[in-house]
């Protein structure tokens, strides 16, 4: 099915470790997101990225980069996690063109940072 | 820096039954989103509105946008507990690409 795909879908981190959230969409959109969602505070940009080649800081981009591959891919680096990382991550993208539309989001990486 | 508040955070209603739930912005902006939530579920996509005066409804739905008011409300009419979820609205900044949600309202529909 067309859409944004998002691995893991869990993860347990100790304190200090790395790891890369990948996220893939087929979809031919432009612009890619990274948020996180914690309880009670909606969705965080944390890092976007317009079009293929450029990506700018959202919100909260403090401890993680990120990656354009390509058209498709756009990944999330985690240096060194920390508890305060723990969260659910999306991932969604947009196209372009003279159509508005809204974010068409992956299914969500649960992250635990012990 | 764009602000976005929703209320309530929580609604519990009974079936039959009509509310609106509020979303107020702090700067201008072109274009307003209304997502719904279902527990441990990614972001649906319900509505785009795009210009002042805007109005769209699906089913028991209906979102509108004043962005004179900076305002916009997402309506039910006659609530079934199907629409039970979490529904936040986004913010898109004027210039495009940094969208911000608010802190979603939790709704919960009594049979």
């Amino acid at each position: 099915n067309a859409g944004v795909t998002q691995t893991p879908k869990f993860q347990v981190l100790k304190t200090g470790q790395s790891m890369t959230l990948q996220c893939a969409q087929d979809m031919n959109h432009n612009s890619m997101y990274w948020y996180r969602q914690d309880p009670g505070m909606g969705l965080r940009l944390i890092y976007y990225s317009a079009s293929e080649g450029t990506t700018d800081k959202g919100e909260v981009p403090n401890g993680y980069n990120v990656s354009r591959l390509n058209k498709r891919e756009f990944s999330l680096r985690l240096e060194s996690a920390a508890p305060s990382q723990t969260s659910v991550y999306f991932c969604a993208s947009r196209g372009g063109g003279g159509q508005v539309y809204g974010y068409t989001f992956g299914s969500g990486t649960r992250l635990t940072v012990v | 820096e764009l602000k976005v508040e929703q209320n309530p955070l929580f609604l519990s209603m009974q079936e039959g039954k009509n509310y609106t739930i509020y979303c107020n912005y702090s700067t201008t902006s072109d274009r307003l989103y209304w997502y719904r939530q279902d527990p441990g579920k990614s972001l649906e996509s319900l509505f785009v509105l795009l210009s002042n005066g805007a109005v769209k409804q699906e089913g028991r739905l209906m979102a509108s946008l004043d962005t004179k008011a900076r305002l916009s409300t997402l309506h039910i009419t006659a609530a079934v507990h199907d629409l039970s979820a979490t529904y936040f609205c986004a913010v898109e900044n004027t210039g495009g690409f940094k969208t911000i949600f608010g802190a979603g309202t939790r709704l919960f529909v009594k049979a």
